[in-house]
């Protein structure tokens, strides 16, 4: 995997589902994982910063794991609220230690 | 407030003009980004800065961009002889050494 991927590009859920996506990232090379959160008409909002295999991190209603040696990283939360409705970004850094590259993100729908 | 700002907030010009976009990053972070961002697709690394200096400049970035970071303060995105694929959304972060970035608003830019 050259490139950052995110699948899905799209989910729509019901108020209370729990969900989850995956982020690729190249796994040749790896320094960190970043997920951001992207509200309609507001800025990305960092959620989690991972750089260990196997790191698990948490807040609130959601959580992310990493596994850097077949590079992916899963995003999940946990009883989906209208406000969580947002487009989830992740972004993997390489051992440049500059670029941040991201993904085309996906784009959550929780409806009411 | 102690988040990043960019100015203007919205800039529509004509064919062939030149823009500058301004950012104040938050003012104890010593990196700096420009991210340009088109629909459906995820944020797109155009060049980095440590303090002042430009560390890396991406490669789809033609001679008509230029970026400065003067003082390693504020920094400014200038597009010469703008065309309409320069249409999109230009953000800057900011981030203390290799933590998560932190945005700003961004500057839609429409080229007629």
């Amino acid at each position: 995997i050259l490139n950052v991927e995110q699948s899905p590009q799209s989910l729509h859920v019901q108020e209370g589902d729990s969900t989850n996506f995956t982020c690729s990232f190249p796994s040749s090379n790896f320094y960190a994982l970043h997920w951001y959160r992207w509200e309609t008409a507001k800025s990305p909002e960092a959620l989690f910063v991972m750089t260990l295999n196997g790191d698990e991190k948490k807040k609130g209603r959601i959580s992310a794991t990493l596994n850097t040696k077949e590079g992916y990283s899963y995003l999940y939360i946990k009883g989906s609220q209208p406000e969580d409705s947002a487009t989830y970004l992740c972004a993997s850094r390489g051992g440049s230690n500059y670029k941040l590259t991201f993904g085309k993100g996906t784009l959550l729908t929780v409806n009411p | 407030d102690t988040g990043v700002s960019q100015d203007p907030r919205h800039k529509i010009t004509k064919r062939g003009q030149n823009v500058t976009f301004r950012c104040d990053p938050i003012s104890e972070h010593n990196r700096l980004y420009w991210y340009r961002q088109t629909l459906g697709q995820g944020p797109e690394f155009l060049t980095y800065f440590q303090n002042e200096a430009q560390l890396e400049k991406s490669r789809l970035l033609s001679d008509r961009f230029s970026a400065e970071r003067p003082k390693g303060s504020f920094s400014t995105l200038e597009i010469q002889r703008t065309e309409q694929g320069d249409s999109a959304m230009y953000l800057c972060a900011s981030s203390l050494g290799t933590g998560p970035l932190f945005f700003g608003s961004g500057t839609q830019l429409s080229v007629l």
